[in-house]
């Protein structure tokens, strides 16, 4: 069964940087490409970028081009996304999401996302 | 680059509803569709991929269908469950980036 588990709710300020960890239970998250997507309140589902399966290759939308990093250990089924330079249209839900085959762009398994609240 | 959804759809127990997706860009047209459902303080959930494949555990009253800019997410024996935020997405070329539509929220009357 997949499982993807993301870490805790974060209250940031203004400025700062916030990482999301998303941990797969065993061979969920092996081989596969995985995205990060974001909500904000009242709002729909924005993409912010993908991670290639060994972590070596990311893509970034380009909003997010200066801001984002995408990393992942291999090791322990556990990828990360850090966002700098936080402001308060940052405070949403983020989510990690599986990428169902090769780069297809259709996510098949998603965390269960992390509130991100960014206030002074 | 767009991806334009009617913001929202109702329907009441029993009926078929459909929701369209349509595509700004000229690539939506090759590109593939997938269509999600979210429900409030949960994960998305995939419901529909590469325009009208259904993964398994998805009922079949669900389906998926494309053609050329448009696409569309057709839930026939509504059900009161089925009461949620419908999402439609495709990768755009211009974007280098997936895309979602702004959301359609079903509502069974």
């Amino acid at each position: 069964q997949m499982q993807v588990v993301q870490s805790g709710a974060e209250v940031k300020k203004p400025g700062a940087s916030v990482k999301v960890s998303c941990k797969a239970s065993a061979n969920t998250f092996t081989n596969y490409y995985v995205h990060w997507v974001r909500q904000a309140p009242g709002q729909g589902l924005e993409w912010m970028g993908i991670i290639n399966p060994s972590g070596e290759f990311t893509t970034y939308a380009q909003k997010f081009q200066d801001r984002v990093t995408m990393t992942r250990d291999t090791s322990t089924n556990t990828v990360y996304m850090e966002l700098s330079s936080l402001t308060s249209e940052d405070t949403a839900t983020y989510y990690c999401a599986r990428d169902g085959r090769n780069w297809s762009n259709w996510f098949d398994a998603w965390g269960q996302g992390t509130l991100v609240i960014v206030s002074s | 680059s767009l991806l334009t959804q009617p913001p929202s759809v109702s329907g009441t127990p029993g009926q078929r509803v459909t929701i369209s997706c349509s595509g700004s860009s000229p690539n939506f047209g090759t590109n593939s569709v997938n269509w999600y459902q979210h429900l409030p303080g949960t994960a998305p959930k995939l419901l529909i991929y590469t325009n009208s494949q259904r993964p398994s555990g998805v009922p079949d009253r669900f389906s998926g269908s494309k053609s050329g800019t448009s696409a569309s997410l057709a839930i026939s024996g509504l059900q009161s469950e089925d009461e949620a935020d419908y999402y439609c997405s495709a990768w755009d070329d211009n974007f280098n980036g997936v895309l979602f539509g702004g959301g359609t929220k079903l509502t069974v009357l």
